[in-house]
């Protein structure tokens, strides 16, 4: 089956700190991956869709500046918090669409859990 | 936009029984449901889907139903275990190439 892999899986660091998550589908090509921030107890909230080498689409209200995305391959999506603060502490997770399958369902990796201090 | 809502959040079984999650939507173009099961500090994992074409889908003791009239569907597991603990999300889609919207969750609880 589809596998996609997310690392690292948790991170602690220190206010101001920038912090980068990959996303990797491990066994398929993927142009589209989606990253979601889940609040402990919530829903996965969409943050942004990932376009193969173009420029990511943003929801409303997620700041661009803040998470950068960068899907640089068909296999490599990344997230990038600059310039983290407390606030942004949360539960990263990215998903992968598998054409193969006719994009359906999405691949969901493991997920980071992101600590700042 | 679409808007997934899923009952009850909370749910507690005893081993053997069964459990029922439904969840309604209210956009009548999405035509993708599937079902996601997430472990404390894990991803969403898949463990079945359905389509519009499709009343009815069965896998083992998990199956899903959708009735398009009414805009809902439902999870159904059978001969609950303990291992069947987890977060469970429906999720709808308008095709396959958008996104996916999420219900609120199930907290499921299986007692030994």
């Amino acid at each position: 089956g589809a596998v996609v892999s997310q690392h690292p899986s948790r991170v602690i660091c220190k206010s101001g700190t920038s912090v980068k998550i990959e996303c990797r589908s491990l066994d398929f090509q993927a142009t589209t991956m989606f990253w979601y921030r889940q609040f402990p107890k919530q829903s996965l909230m969409l943050m942004a869709t990932s376009n193969e080498g173009s420029k990511a689409t943003y929801e409303q209200g997620v700041e661009k500046d803040k998470f950068l995305i960068n899907h640089a391959s068909l296999t490599l999506s990344t997230l990038t918090v600059t310039s983290a603060h407390p606030e942004d502490s949360s539960f990263y997770i990215c998903s992968a669409r598998d054409l193969r399958t006719g994009g359906q369902p999405q691949h969901f990796g493991d997920g980071t859990r992101l600590s700042i201090l | 936009g679409e808007n997934v809502e899923q009952h009850p959040s909370t749910l507690s079984v005893q081993e053997g029984d069964s459990a029922v999650i439904k969840c309604t939507y209210s956009d009548s173009a999405s035509n993708y449901f599937p079902w996601y099961k997430q472990e404390l500090g894990k991803g969403p994992q898949l463990i079945i889907d359905i389509r519009s074409n499709v009343g009815e889908k069965k896998d083992q003791r998990i199956a899903v139903t959708l009735n398009k009239t009414a805009k809902h569907f439902s999870l159904h597991i059978t001969e609950t275990q303990p291992e069947d603990s987890a977060v469970y999300f429906c999720a709808a889609s308008m095709g396959t190439g958008n996104q996916f919207y999420f219900g609120t969750g199930t907290s499921l609880t299986v007692i030994p």
